[in-house]
């Protein structure tokens, strides 16, 4: 059972917008920065979003992350087809020393 | 060509060891920390372990604490993961992954594409 949880699924039709939630603890997303994946069937991970709101060159301005409290979010605007895929949201965690991993939404694009 | 390549997984029984390796190149090695991660297939991520940039700290997940050792060799470009006392839940594909000390220590942003391990009598 992943300490950060997201829930295990979200969909969207093309175009629309679509939010991912990770809700974490004071000892995790409060206080770390929080780095987004996207993993593609068959594919390893790719880094979405890193300190929480950053994009690695690269990565479509139509993704987007953003933190407050315990919670961080992923926004996906403008979706598209090729954007199913599973997300996971990750961060530090000050009293583990461990980095955590939320158990993933498997999005999907009607 | 920015990569990492894993090798050394395979099968082993219940209370073996293994060692997993992973080889870098097209970026500077020593300047990052290297991270293992792995996934069951159809599951999700779970972190795994990951060793500093000059290999004198290193953290671990719990769930491997003891059993498992990261080690790297810069003049190799290459990081291990050494396994023993291994466990039936052990079982899954590894993935080696660096963080840009420059950038962040734990924003994964090169991924190798994995070594499966599977564990079982």
């Amino acid at each position: 059972q992943s300490v950060l949880t997201q829930a295990p699924s979200a969909s969207g039709t093309p175009g629309q917008r679509v939010t991912i939630s990770c809700s974490g603890s004071s000892s995790n997303i409060e206080r770390n920065n929080v780095n987004w994946y996207q993993q593609l069937p068959g594919t390893a991970p790719k880094l979405l979003i890193y300190k929480s709101n950053q994009r690695p060159s690269g990565v479509p301005d139509r993704f987007s992350g953003s933190k407050s409290g315990t919670s961080a979010s992923l926004a996906i605007s403008g979706l598209q087809s090729e954007d199913e895929a599973d997300y996971y949201c990750a961060a530090w965690d000050d009293s583990l020393n461990s980095v955590l991993f939320g158990g993933g939404t498997k999005l999907t694009v009607l | 060509e920015v990569q990492l390549v894993e090798s050394g997984g395979g099968l082993v029984q219940p209370g073996g060891s293994l060692r997993l390796s992973c080889v870098a190149s097209g970026f500077t090695f020593s300047n990052s920390w290297m991270h293992w991660v792995r996934q069951v297939p159809g599951r999700g991520l779970v972190w795994v372990s990951r060793v500093n940039p000059d290999g004198g700290s290193t953290n671990y997940a719990d769930s491997v604490k003891g059993r498992f050792t990261i080690s790297r060799d810069n003049s190799k470009n290459t990081v291990y993961l050494q396994m023993s006392s291994l466990r039936a839940e052990d079982t899954a594909l590894y993935y080696c992954a660096r963080a840009d000390i420059a950038v962040t220590r734990n924003s994964l942003d090169i991924w190798g594409q994995g070594t499966m391990v599977t564990v079982s009598a």
